[in-house]
């Protein structure tokens, strides 16, 4: 059972726009900064958004993050093939004094 | 370029010990915070282990406190996991990554595989 929650799965076609939540609590989301990390098949994760909303260099603008509240989500616009991957959400949990993942959403391209 | 090597992983029985070792390479490796992430298989990602760029700050996951120990040597550029007491749940792919600060993990090494199993 994962601190943060996330959908198991999310869909879409080529094009379309899929979002992805993430639910946490006041002592996890709702007071710092939230990250999502994708994972490619047979691959390490990689940084996909930090601090809320930024992009590290490289990754396209068609990945975009956004929080409010104890909820962050991640929105895919454009989707395509190559974003068939397993994402996940992080953060800081001062409760624990540790780092938490989301329990991560399978992204599938229909 | 960022390079991030683990090694060390294999399999042990229950109860058994291990020592994973992270060489790192490409960039000033004293000056970064750095963590283990493990991935069970078939299952998401599970935060293991910080060490600040100095070691002075230390943090655990509370499935692995009091059994792991996280350390470094920046004369070596080289990070550790040292795991006693070792389960059967501790089975997994271990990851190490760079940390900007904490959370904020902008480079990852491949993992490598720590079986525990009679």
């Amino acid at each position: 059972q994962s601190v943060l929650t996330q959908p198991p799965s999310a869909s879409g076609t080529p094009g379309q726009r899929v979002t992805i939540s993430c639910s946490g609590s006041s002592s996890n989301i709702g007071s710092n900064y939230v990250y999502w990390y994708q994972q490619l098949p047979g691959t390490a994760p990689k940084l996909l958004i930090y601090r809320n909303n930024q992009r590290p260099s490289g990754v396209p603008d068609r990945f975009s993050g956004s929080k409010s509240g104890t909820s962050a989500s991640l929105a895919i616009s454009g989707l395509r093939s190559e974003d068939e991957a397993d994402y996940y959400c992080a953060t800081w949990d001062d409760r624990v004094s540790g780092v938490v993942f989301g329990g991560g959403t399978k992204v599938t391209v229909l | 370029e960022v390079q991030l090597v683990e090694s060390g992983g294999g399999l042990v029985q229950p109860g058994g010990s291990l020592r994973l070792s992270c060489a790192a390479s490409g960039f000033t490796f004293s000056t970064y915070t750095m963590n283990w992430v493990r991935q069970a298989p078939g299952k998401g990602l599970e935060w293991v282990a910080y060490i600040s760029s100095s070691d002075s700050t230390i943090h655990y996951a509370d499935s692995v406190k009091g059994r792991f120990t996280i350390s470094r040597d920046n004369a070596k550029n080289s990070l550790y996991l040292q795991m006693n007491s070792l389960r059967a749940e501790d089975t997994a792919v271990y990851y190490c990554a760079r940390g900007v600060v904490i959370v904020y993990f902008d480079y990852w090494g491949q993992g490598t595989l720590v079986s525990v199993s009679s």
